[in-house]
C-alpha cells in the first residue's frame, strides 16, 4: 500500500496563477484532510472532508477550495495564489472519520513570488 | 481558545543520553493526544495515541505518557536516528480549529 500520495511535490507560481494540489490514499479511509505548515508554527487546517460528498471549513480556509471526488481522492485547489499562501501541504486521512488516528502524505512545498 | 505546548522547542542529546519531551494542553474537550515524529522534508508519522490520564505507551527506545494536562515523550538511550521533530497534537471535540490541534514541535538532535 502507497498509503497517502501527494501530487506535485515542489511547485513555484506567481502571484495570481491558479493550482490545483492532488491527493489520494489508497487505506479505504473515510476522512481526508488538507493542512499547511510554516515555520515557527504548528499544522494548520485549513479544509477536511469527513465522508464522502461533504466537505468543510478548518481553521485558515481563505483563498483556498477543495473537492471530495470521491472516497480516494481530495484535491485542493488555490484560485489566485498569494505570496502569503507560500507553505508546506500536507493531506492527511483516517478510517473512521474525525476521531480516528490521521495518516499523512509526504507534502507538496509550494512557493508563490 | 484550545492551545497544545510543546517544550523544549530544541532538544540536543549525546547518543545514550536519557530525556523527555513534553506536551502541555487546555482545551475544551479532549478525546486523545498523538504523537508524530516528522523527518525533514517528509509528513508526519504517527507514533502514539493515548486516550486517558494514566495511559502509557510504548514503542522501541520511546514511551509516551499522559496527564490531565500534559504528555510527556520519554526516550530512554537515543540514538542518532531518533533525531527528528516529533510533534504533539491534541483531539478536540467541536474545536473551532478543527479537530487535531498540533504543537509547534521538539526538534530533536541526537550526538554520536
Amino acid at each position: 500500500n502507497a498509503g497517502v500520495t501527494q501530487t506535485p511535490k515542489f511547485q513555484v507560481l506567481k502571484t495570481g496563477q491558479s493550482m490545483t494540489l492532488q491527493c489520494a490514499q489508497d487505506m479505504n479511509h473515510n476522512s481526508m484532510y488538507w493542512y499547511r505548515q510554516d515555520p515557527g508554527m504548528g499544522l494548520r487546517l485549513i479544509y477536511y472532508s469527513a465522508s464522502e460528498g461533504t466537505t468543510d471549513k478548518g481553521e485558515v480556509p481563505n483563498g483556498y477550495n477543495v473537492s471530495r471526488l470521491n472516497k480516494r481522492e481530495f484535491s485542493l485547489r488555490l484560485e489566485s495564489a498569494a505570496p502569503s499562501q507560500t507553505s508546506v501541504y500536507f493531506c492527511a486521512s483516517s478510517r473512521q472519520g474525525l476521531e480516528d488516528t490521521q495518516y499523512f502524505g509526504p507534502g507538496t512545498r509550494l512557493t508563490v513570488l | 481558545e484550545d492551545q497544545v505546548t510543546q517544550s523544549p522547542e530544541a532538544l540536543r542529546l549525546q547518543e545514550g543520553e536519557s530525556s523527555s519531551l513534553n506536551c502541555s494542553y487546555t482545551v475544551s474537550g479532549l478525546r486523545g493526544l498523538f504523537w508524530y515524529r516528522q523527518d525533514p522534508g517528509k509528513g508526519p508519522e504517527f507514533l502514539f495515541t493515548l486516550y486517558s490520564a494514566g495511559e502509557e505507551k510504548e514503542k522501541e527506545r520511546l514511551k509516551a505518557t499522559l496527564t490531565k494536562k500534559e504528555s510527556f515523550l520519554h526516550i530512554t538511550a537515543p540514538k542518532p536516528e531518533d533525531s527528528a521533530t516529533y510533534l504533539c497534537a491534541v483531539g478536540v471535540y467541536g474545536g473551532s480549529q478543527g479537530n487535531l490541534i498540533f504543537g509547534k514541535g521538539t526538534k530533536l538532535s541526537v550526538k554520536p
